[in-house]
């Protein structure tokens, strides 16, 4: 199994919801990561976790909480979103952080708006 | 800090032919990787091909191979026999291969979209 899964693949909430984007990856994959895509844009990095820890936070917003249950999955919590937060909500995993693992295996992505 | 660039915001090509898209860096790294990542419009983002900045062969995977510059920092793709399926954003990334303890971060460039054209 070769593949990172995302879920839901698309999500519509209002900026007093609170809700989960989960990721899940079955390839002994023990970094994880969360991306950020504005349309037509690069992914920006938010959140790496290594060995189920976090060890990355690119100065993301409280309102994004990220959550590492164990080794195969990763959760993003959402709670008092703004509009402007509206994008797809990648995952990545590879098989650690050390540079020598670079390949990251993107999954699809969430496509989140936010009324 | 490293930083990535691609001048070719969009790209044409006829099925068939062959295209290359461009991408410069700047770091004062010596050792590191650079990658193109390709995202179809279906979103799913994949690697397509990888170079460590060590080797001074060009990387090459089926249709696809680098022009792997060193001194002038450029990393260009050239896809041959261009097909439909490789209509797509492509971004170009580097990594350090030197290990933060923080861990490993992907710089992106801008992209290009390439569109294939029957």
């Amino acid at each position: 199994d070769t593949e990172v899964t995302q879920t839901p693949k698309h999500l519509v909430m209002g900026m007093t919801n609170k809700k989960s984007l989960k990721c899940e990856q079955h390839m002994g994959h023990r970094a994880m990561y969360w991306y950020k895509q504005k349309a037509k844009k690069p992914p920006e990095l938010m959140f790496v976790y290594s060995y189920e820890k976090l060890s990355i936070n690119e100065s993301v917003p409280s309102r994004f909480s990220p959550e590492c249950p164990n080794s195969s999955l990763l959760n993003l919590h959402l709670h008092a979103l703004q509009p402007e937060d509206s994008a797809l909500y990648l995952c990545a995993s590879s098989q650690g952080p050390s540079p020598l693992f670079n390949e990251q295996f993107f999954g699809p992505g969430t496509r989140l708006t936010v009324l | 800090a490293q930083t990535v660039t691609q001048s070719q915001p969009e790209m044409s090509v006829q099925e068939a032919e062959t295209v290359t898209l461009s991408c410069t860096y700047d770091t004062s790294e010596n050792n590191y990787y650079l990658f193109w990542y390709k995202q179809p419009p279906s979103r799913q983002m994949i690697l397509v091909i990888r170079q460590e900045a060590y080797k001074q062969q060009n990387a090459t995977e089926n249709r696809f191979s680098v022009n792997f510059q060193k001194a002038a920092k450029s990393f260009s793709l050239k896809i041959s026999d261009s097909q439909l399926g490789d209509t797509a954003m492509y971004f170009c990334a580097f990594m350090k291969q030197r290990q933060e303890t923080s861990g490993s971060r992907l710089t992106f460039g801008e992209g290009t979209q390439l569109t294939v054209n029957p």
